[in-house]
């Protein structure tokens, strides 16, 4: 099984402040990884497909880079409608889900 | 407009089976490259694949679960139907499907239902 490992588990930033979040597979998964976010009380919602390629609609202050193991999830310039939890999720070899980064105001 | 919405019991006994039903609409289960996938998310917990169908009738599941899920599909009715045997109060969880998209080497759980909580007590 593939293990996902994501970094920080919570982060408290202001607005405007550009945030990063890691996540790292236990093996090579090339660059077969997603990004949700999920808002409290809701379903996920796609943000990031293939490690860098952004979902219709979504904001441009969304992006995701890297590929192997390590990858990247930034927000340029944070918003108030950003607080969610933001989970990354491996398709290499069938699907795992990281444990989630809760990002809050601060 | 694509929609999902899950249906089934919200309280289950132990032991039991759970059964639960996806019924989606604006989008057809015998198109190439779209499928339906179950997730589970235990009440302040991360998010846990179960189990997928794909058009082609192609099926994976978790392999912690394997032993105890069966997804199947309905394309004239469009359904999808989990079983999970044998549930215990670990498994109680909100419970969504997603359809799921293939794209050249991309794979994706696209759009999401709105997830239904269900409870394992006596």
């Amino acid at each position: 099984d593939i293990q996902m490992t994501q970094s920080p588990s919570s982060l408290s930033a202001s607005v405007g402040d550009r945030v990063t979040i890691t996540c790292q597979a236990s093996q090579d998964i090339s660059n077969y990884l997603n990004w949700y976010q999920q808002k409290p009380g809701k379903a996920p919602k796609l943000l990031i497909y293939d490690a860098s390629n952004l979902e219709t609609g979504v904001p441009s202050r969304f992006s995701g880079s890297g590929s192997g193991t390590d990858f990247t999830f930034t927000i340029s310039s944070l918003q108030p409608e950003d607080i969610a939890t933001y989970y990354c999720q491996q398709y290499d070899n069938l699907y795992t889900f990281g444990q989630g980064t809760k990002l809050e105001i601060k | 407009q694509i929609t999902l919405k899950e249906s089934g019991p919200t309280l289950v006994k132990p032991t039991q089976t759970l059964t639960l039903t996806c019924t989606f609409s604006g989008f057809s289960l015998s198109t190439s490259g779209v499928g339906v996938g179950w997730i589970r998310q235990p009440p302040g917990k991360a998010l846990e694949w179960l189990a997928l169908i794909y058009w082609n009738d192609d099926k994976r599941y978790s392999p912690s679960l394997k032993s105890r899920l069966t997804i199947t599909k309905d394309t004239s009715k469009n359904q999808v139907v989990l079983t999970m045997t044998n549930m215990d109060p670990v498994d109680t969880a909100t419970y969504y499907c997603a359809r799921a998209y293939q794209l050249l080497y991309a794979e994706y759980f696209q759009h999401w239902g709105q997830g239904t909580l269900v409870t394992v007590s006596s």
